[in-house]
């Protein structure tokens, strides 16, 4: 059962605009939450992190939200690059086992030039 | 930096085949873990262990084996390679050691085929 979902598998953005990556958790004990970003043939990049304790975190251009009583969070990327374009999974943990990451299933972000 | 380093970039092995996916960290960390990536599936975990000979299974464990000998190295063995096994593996490490809230260093990945 999937306890991290990213419902969009694909996003268009105009370079410029802002991006806005979604997810979704069901595990009430994660409290822990990442953003990685991929491109093919390559692995996954860690981009950013937020703790439960906190609703924003921003790094540059990167912002992630979160809203803990909805379960939900998400990546705000303004203004979007053409290098942005990659695929992005939101990833959670708890503190159980080796901290393990649950993947969502990425969202392919493309921004048109 | 930390790096991880998985031993090869592309494999193609044939069904049945026993398959060795190596991976090296060099940062000292107690987690190690591997993962496979499929389209429309994401990142599943396939085996994680959080110390020397220690090992533990992930969510897609059939199939597969592991063995940490060293701190520093994490093997997935393959048994009996099948097709449905082709795929993108990722191995990753992350610190351990009672620290939590930390992230996960991923290696390059290896592209696996088998035929």
């Amino acid at each position: 059962d999937q306890q991290v979902k990213q419902n969009s598998p694909s996003l268009s953005v105009q370079e410029g605009r802002i991006s806005i990556l979604n997810c979704d958790y069901t595990n009430s004990m994660f409290d822990y939450f990442l953003w990685y970003k991929k491109y093919p043939a390559e692995g996954p990049t860690f981009l950013i992190s937020i703790s439960s304790i906190k609703d924003k975190n921003e790094d540059g251009r990167f912002t992630v939200f979160l809203n803990k009583s909805a379960k939900h969070l998400s990546l705000h990327i303004v203004p979007s690059q053409p290098g942005d374009s990659a695929v992005y999974f939101c990833a959670a943990s708890g503190r159980t086992g080796a901290n393990n990451l649950f993947f969502g299933t990425g969202t392919r972000l493309t921004v048109i030039p | 930096d930390v790096k991880v380093t998985q031993s090869s970039r592309y494999l193609v092995k044939r069904t049945g085949e026993k398959v060795f996916l190596e991976c090296v960290q060099d940062m000292d960390h107690e987690n190690m873990f591997w993962y496979r990536q499929d389209p429309g599936l994401g990142l599943r975990l396939i085996y994680f262990s959080y110390d020397v000979k220690m090992k533990e299974k992930g969510d897609i464990p059939e199939g597969y084996s592991v063995s940490r000998e060293k701190k520093e190295r994490f093997s997935l063995i393959l048994e009996s390679a099948s097709t449905n096994q082709t795929s993108m593996y990722l191995c990753a490490s992350s610190p351990g050691g009672g620290l939590v809230n930390t992230e996960a260093f991923f290696g390059q990945g290896t592209r696996l085929t088998v035929v």
